[in-house]
């Protein structure tokens, strides 16, 4: 069963501080990797997508991949209340590259 | 770019009627759209994978009869739920993709069947 990881949750940190999500995954063939943000009562959203070993800025956010040990986390900087709302992890292969596998999410509440 | 409009956003409808979901992608040709529902409090569960001019893919469990599928065009996909029962109240989910692109989502349908 190709699985995809998450902590639940809720993971709460204080406004400003850094909020530090992860996620792994057990197929080793994996090749494309993306993190949601979903409101409640919301549909996704995507925030970052990343393809290669190493680590990926955009903004607040930092994508980190390391496929040797089959993780991928989620930085997010200067947390905003903003920011609070579930994070899902997704994951591809080259095997399937149209059906994502998703975690269950991980909740984030950042309190003012 | 990468928007994806889907309509309605609401629906309240009574119990055997069947109801028609639209999902476009509005500034870019989708080689494939995905159509999700969502249980309150519970994850994404994908229910097919739609290519346009083929059939939809169906998810284990998932009826094909009940919820078809019609990919006429690389821009619409939509999901009929035929003989809608309370059990089939959900939220549902559209997302297109072109190529190895990541998948961008629609606003999302509340479907309430009394």
């Amino acid at each position: 069963q190709k699985e995809v990881e998450q902590n639940s949750g809720p993971l709460s940190v204080p406004e400003g501080a850094i909020a530090s999500l992860n996620c792994t995954y057990s197929d080793r063939g994996s090749q494309s990797f993306f993190w949601y943000r979903q409101y409640s009562g919301k549909s996704p959203e995507l925030i970052m997508f990343i393809y290669s070993n190493g680590d990926k800025e955009d903004g607040r956010f930092t994508a980190q991949l390391n496929k040797a040990s089959q993780y991928v986390s989620l930085l997010i900087r200067d947390s905003q209340p903003s920011d609070s709302a579930t994070y899902l992890c997704a994951v591809n292969n080259a095997g399937n590259n149209r059906k994502l596998i998703w975690g269950l999410g991980t909740s984030l509440a950042v309190n003012p | 770019g990468a928007v994806v409009s889907q309509h309605p956003s609401w629906v309240i409808c009574k119990s055997g009627t069947s109801v028609k979901i639209e999902c476009r992608s509005l500034d870019f040709q989708a080689t494939t759209m995905f159509w999700y529902r969502q249980f309150p409090k519970q994850s994404l569960m994908l229910m097919a994978t739609s290519n346009e001019g083929s059939k939809a893919t169906y998810e284990q469990g998932v009826e094909k009869d009940k919820f078809l599928i019609n990919h006429a065009s690389l821009t619409l996909s939509t999901l009929t739920v035929t003989s809608a029962h309370p059990e089939d109240s959900s939220f549902y989910i559209c997302s297109a993709k072109v190529g190895s692109q990541p998948q961008h989502f629609g606003d999302g349908t509340r479907l309430s069947i009394l």
